[in-house]
C-alpha cells in the first residue's frame, strides 16, 4: 500500500535559517512526489512536484526537493527562511493517470525572529 | 493554470440539515474530482472519487449515505452532507486533474476548501 511518513510534527525555524522537512514514502512503482503547502483555514497550493529525470526539483517560493530512491526520500529544502514561510507543509505520493494523492501527515512549520 | 473553486468557503448549520458544497473546475473539464477531508490539525484523507455521469467510489469507513456525491457535468462535483451533526464538521476540500498536456494532467488542482461547522 502507497503510505507517506513526515517524521517532523513540528518544526521552529529562525528567519532567515535553512529549512528542511522531511518526507519518505512506500510505494510499489515509480511515484509521483509531490510538496504542498497549506496556510490556516486556506487550501492547497503546489510548492513542486517530481515525476521524472533529475532529481533536484526547483519549485516556487525558492524551495526545492531531491528524490532519492535509495532511501524513498523527497525531502524539501529552502535555503533561508522567511516568516510568510510559516504554515504546514504536506507531502503526497501518486501515480500516473487520474488518481488521487495519498497525503503525510504535515509538518507545522513555525517561523520566528 | 488550472483553477478549481469551492464553495462556500464556510458554512455554519443546525445539526439535522443537509449541506450542499460544489466544487467548479473553472478553466477545464475535470471527469473525475476527490473529495478529501481534513480534521483540525490533521492530514487530508480521501473521502470519494468522483466521476462525471456515474456513481462516485467511497473509500472505506465513509458512508455514502451521508456524503451524497453528484458529478452532473464535467466542471462541477457536488458534496452533500445529510442530516450533518457535530461530528462531520471538518474541511472539506476537493481537486480534479487540470490540463490537457502530459505534465499537466500529472497535477492536483485543489480548492480553497469549505470549512463546515455544525452547532
Amino acid at each position: 500500500a502507497q503510505s507517506v511518513t513526515q517524521p517532523d510534527i513540528h518544526i521552529t525555524v529562525s528567519e532567515g535559517a535553512s529549512l528542511e522537512l522531511r518526507c519518505n514514502y512506500s510505494y510499489g512503482a515509480t511515484p509521483y512526489l509531490f510538496w504542498y503547502v497549506q496556510s490556516p483555514g486556506q487550501g492547497l497550493q503546489l510548492l513542486l512536484k517530481y515525476f521524472s529525470g533529475d532529481t533536484l526539483v526547483q519549485g516556487i517560493k525558492g524551495f526545492e526537493a531531491e528524490f532519492k530512491r535509495s532511501q524513498s526520500s523527497f525531502n524539501l529544502r529552502k535555503p533561508s527562511v522567511h516568516w510568510s514561510d510559516a504554515a504546514e507543509y504536506f507531502c503526497a505520493v501518486g501515480r500516473e493517470g487520474n488518481t488521487p494523492l495519498v497525503f503525510g501527515k504535515g509538518t507545522r512549520l513555525s517561523v520566528i525572529a | 493554470g488550472a483553477v478549481v473553486s469551492q464553495h462556500p468557503s464556510r458554512v455554519i448549520c443546525k445539526s439535522g440539515t443537509s449541506v450542499k458544497i460544489e466544487c467548479r473546475s473553472l478553466d477545464f473539464q475535470a471527469t473525475t474530482m476527490f473529495w478529501y477531508r481534513q480534521f483540525p490539525k490533521q492530514s487530508l484523507m480521501l473521502m470519494a472519487t468522483s466521476n462525471e455521469g456515474s456513481k462516485a467510489t467511497y473509500e472505506q469507513g465513509v458512508e455514502k449515505d451521508k456524503f451524497l456525491i453528484n458529478h452532473a457535468s464535467l466542471t462541477l462535483s457536488t458534496l452533500t452532507v445529510t442530516s450533518a451533526h457535530p461530528e462531520d464538521s471538518s474541511f472539506y476540500i476537493c481537486s480534479a486533474r487540470g490540463g490537457t498536456s502530459r505534465s499537466g494532467a500529472n497535477v492536483l488542482t485543489f480548492g480553497a476548501g469549505s470549512r463546515l461547522t455544525v452547532l
